[in-house]
C-alpha cells in the first residue's frame, strides 16, 4: 500500500515555466511534509518542508501548497532553469514513534534552455 | 557535502560475495537510516538505529545485516545478494528518530549484483 502518491512521474518544461508536482497522502497522523530534490549520482537533499499548519510556505522560487482537507500538497517552482532539472520526491512523517519519512516514487523534472 | 560520506561510491559483486557499505556522519546526530532506491519505486526504508540501537527492521531479507557500532558510523554488511537486490543504497541521518526533522543524505553506493 503506498502511502504517498506522486504525480506526474515525468516533467518537461521550457525555461521560466512553472512546474508543478502533486502528492497525495492517506495517513491523516502525518504532520510533516519535506520535499527532496536529487541530482544524478547525488543522494536526496531537503528543499522545503511544511507543516499542515499552513496552506503555503515559499523559499524563493520554490513553493509548497498544502491542502488539508483534501490531504493533498503540491511543488510549484516558479521561473524554472535548467539547473532545476533533477528528481523531486515528496515525503511525509507524523510524530512520535512512527516518525520515519515516507517518499513518494519521484518526478523527473526536466527543464528546456 | 552534507555531512554524510558514503563509501564505497561503486561495488559490484557476485552472488557469492561478502561485502560491507560504510556510512559515516558528522553532524552529530543520534538517528541513523539505510534506504534503498530502486528505479521507479519509492525510496524503501531498510533499517533504523537511534543512539545506536536498532528500532526498526522493514521485513528486509537477513542477507542484509545492519551495524551500527557508534553513533557516527554505521554499516550494511551484504551476503549472497541476488541480482534484485541491485539498486543505490542510501545512508541518511537526522537528529532524532520520531518526529519531523530533516534528514541527510549521502551520496549513496551504486550496487550491482552480477
Amino acid at each position: 500500500q503506498q502511502q504517498v502518491k506522486q504525480s506526474p512521474q515525468s516533467l518537461i518544461v521550457q525555461k521560466g515555466g512553472i512546474p508543478i508536482i502533486n502528492c497525495a497522502y492517506e495517513n491523516t497522523a502525518f504532520d510533516y511534509f519535506p520535499w527532496y530534490q536529487q541530482f544524478p549520482g547525488k543522494g536526496p537533499a531537503l528543499l522545503i518542508a511544511i507543516r499542515p499548519d499552513v496552506s503555503e510556505k515559499k523559499e524563493g522560487r520554490f513553493t509548497i501548497s498544502f491542502n488539508k482537507s483534501a490531504k493533498q500538497f503540491s511543488l510549484h517552482i516558479m521561473d524554472s532553469q535548467p539547473g532545476d532539472s533533477a528528481t523531486y520526491f515528496c515525503a511525509a512523517s507524523s510524530g512520535g514513534s512512527q516518525g520515519n519519512l515516507i517518499f513518494g516514487k519521484g518526478t523527473k523534472l526536466s527543464v528546456k534552455p | 557535502e552534507t555531512g554524510v560520506t558514503q563509501t564505497p561510491r561503486h561495488l559490484v559483486m557476485g552472488m557469492t560475495n561478502k561485502k560491507s557499505l560504510k556510512c559515516e556522519q558528522h553532524l552529530g546526530h543520534n538517528a541513523m537510516y539505510w534506504y534503498k532506491q530502486s528505479a521507479k519505486k519509492p525510496l524503501e526504508l531498510m533499517f533504523v538505529y537511534s543512539l545506536e540501537e536498532r528500532v526498526e527492521n522493514n521485513s528486509v531479507p537477513s542477507r542484509f545485516s545492519p551495524e551500527c557500532p557508534n553513533s557516527s558510523h554505521l554499516f550494511l554488511h551484504l551476503h549472497t545478494l541476488q541480482p534484485e537486490d541491485s539498486a543505490l543504497y542510501l545512508c541518511a541521518s537526522s537528529r532524532k528518530r520520531g518526529g519531523p526533522g530533516e534528514a541527510f543524505f549521502g551520496q549513496g553506493t551504486r550496487l550491482t549484483v552480477v
